[in-house]
């Protein structure tokens, strides 16, 4: 059974740089076949995808954070993380991190999900 | 970027009843549409993949169709435990999105 994981500081100061940690057990991230992707929830409202890394350390970010996001993976830890730079309070969310299995034409959707960590921006 | 936009946004709904959700997008996907529901304070749960393929482990009453632009889920005999928010997403394009969610209650 594939488990993901969120770590990370709960709480960032404005203008300052989020950084959560996925560690994935019961799989490898160096398997093909996936993206790991970061998707983040503010209050109450609904979801968005932030972008993926593929083991081989490709990216794609959503072009709304493309400016802030940086995604990377660190097979040997079997982790990938996330840093979000120049937070503001709109940044205050739910940050989960999720496997997507890739079909053969690059769609895919999210078989597992972390539970998700509540990350507040405010000083 | 492909906006899916989900009706209705909120449902009241007696136990037994039939829940039909739709997702609509603004352009062509395909089948590139899976569906997932929200419990509160709990992750996402996948229902569906690709429009209409079933999930291991997911009960029967919930199913999806549709191609293209339009999309349905679909939940047979309502249970008090099927109370969540439901999203879908499509992975046709990128950015990836997802529809802005319905909430199910029971009444």
């Amino acid at each position: 059974q594939v488990q993901l994981q969120e770590s990370g500081p709960g709480l960032v100061k404005p203008s300052q740089t989020l950084s959560l940690t996925c560690t994935v057990s019961g799989g490898s991230i160096s398997s093909g076949g996936y993206y790991w992707s970061w998707i983040r929830q503010h209050p109450g409202k609904g979801l968005e995808w932030i972008g993926y890394i593929y083991y081989s350390g490709s990216t794609y970010y959503n072009p709304s954070l493309k400016s802030r996001v940086t995604i990377s993976v660190d097979t040997s830890k079997n982790q990938f993380s996330l840093k979000l730079s120049s937070v503001t309070a709109a940044d205050t969310a739910v940050y989960y991190c999720a496997r997507e299995v890739v079909s053969y034409d690059s769609s895919g959707y999210f078989d597992y999900w972390g539970q998700g960590t509540l990350v507040t921006v405010s000083s | 970027e492909i906006v899916l936009t989900q009706s209705p946004d909120f449902q009241s709904v007696t136990p037994k009843e039939k829940v039909t959700i739709t997702c609509r997008a603004s352009q062509s996907i395909g089948s590139s549409l899976h569906w997932y529901q929200q419990k509160p304070d709990q992750s996402p749960k996948l229902l569906i993949k690709y429009a209409s393929q079933s999930i291991s482990g997911v009960p029967s009453r919930f199913s999806g169709s549709g191609s293209g632009t339009d999309f349905t889920l679909t939940i047979n005999s309502l249970e008090a435990e099927d109370a969540a928010a439901y999203y879908c997403h499509q992975s046709s394009s990128l950015p990836q999105t997802f529809g802005q969610g319905t909430k199910v209650e029971i009444k």
